[in-house]
């Protein structure tokens, strides 16, 4: 029930392309889902996140779409550019717990094509 | 504004010898700290999380242990490196509603 499924694995975009990773969870107690982008060689970094009170939020190029119904959430990276090139973990929080852990998904890792 | 300080960026170590991987957050007080592991190409496994001064929870059972002497300071350690410790290592802080901030991370090799 603590598990967050992220697909694809990986995933190839052409410059300009529309990339779209998909998260999936169990637990309902779960109620903050971000996205975190990598680097090679540096440490995530918060790029988006979203509370099951909106369906959708944006942030320049970059839109989550959250489905609470279905139990899953997407990133959807517009007009996608190398520089985007990356690893994008999704993960979702519990409600309750003291350490406030945040669960994260296998990682996606996006290549984008010049 | 707060910041996380991890050191150091990479490490090459021969197999048995000890560890020290040290984190420090600043601009802030009483955050959750955690430990993360990242394998090559793969993802994060949480090996350690602290919720204050000398408390330590473990996720996983393993060669490593981690210490929280300070409120803002977390320590990863092993007695004895296994050729298996390898990896990128990540110290990462939240507070209340917010998210995680991690660290630039350790590249750590065992030889």
């Amino acid at each position: 029930q603590q598990q967050v499924k992220q697909s694809p694995q990986s995933l190839i975009v052409q410059k300009g392309g529309i990339s779209i990773i998909n998260c999936a969870y169990e637990n309902t107690a779960f109620d903050y889902f971000p996205w975190y982008q990598q680097f090679p060689g540096k440490g995530p970094a918060l790029l988006i996140a979203i509370r099951p009170d909106v369906s959708e939020k944006k942030e320049g190029r970059f839109t989550i779409s959250f489905n609470k119904s279905a139990k899953q959430f997407s990133l959807h990276i517009m007009d996608s550019q190398p520089g985007d090139s990356a690893t994008y973990f999704c993960a979702a929080r519990r409600s309750s717990g003291s350490a406030r852990q945040l669960t994260f998904g296998s990682g996606t890792q996006l290549t984008v094509l010049p | 504004s707060q910041t996380i300080h991890q050191w150091p960026a990479t490490l090459v170590q021969p197999v048995g010898s000890p560890l020290s991987l040290e984190c420090t957050v600043e601009g802030t007080s009483n955050p959750n700290l955690y430990w993360y592991r990242q394998a090559a190409g793969r993802g994060l496994q949480l090996l350690f999380y602290s919720v204050g001064i000398g408390q330590i929870s473990s996720e996983v059972p393993q060669n490593l242990s981690a210490s929280r002497p300070q409120d803002r300071q977390f320590i990863l350690s092993s007695k004895k490196l296994l050729l298996s410790d390898s990896g990128f290592y990540l110290c990462a802080w939240s507070k209340n509603r917010d998210g995680y901030t991690f660290g630039s991370g350790t590249r750590l090799t065992v030889v």
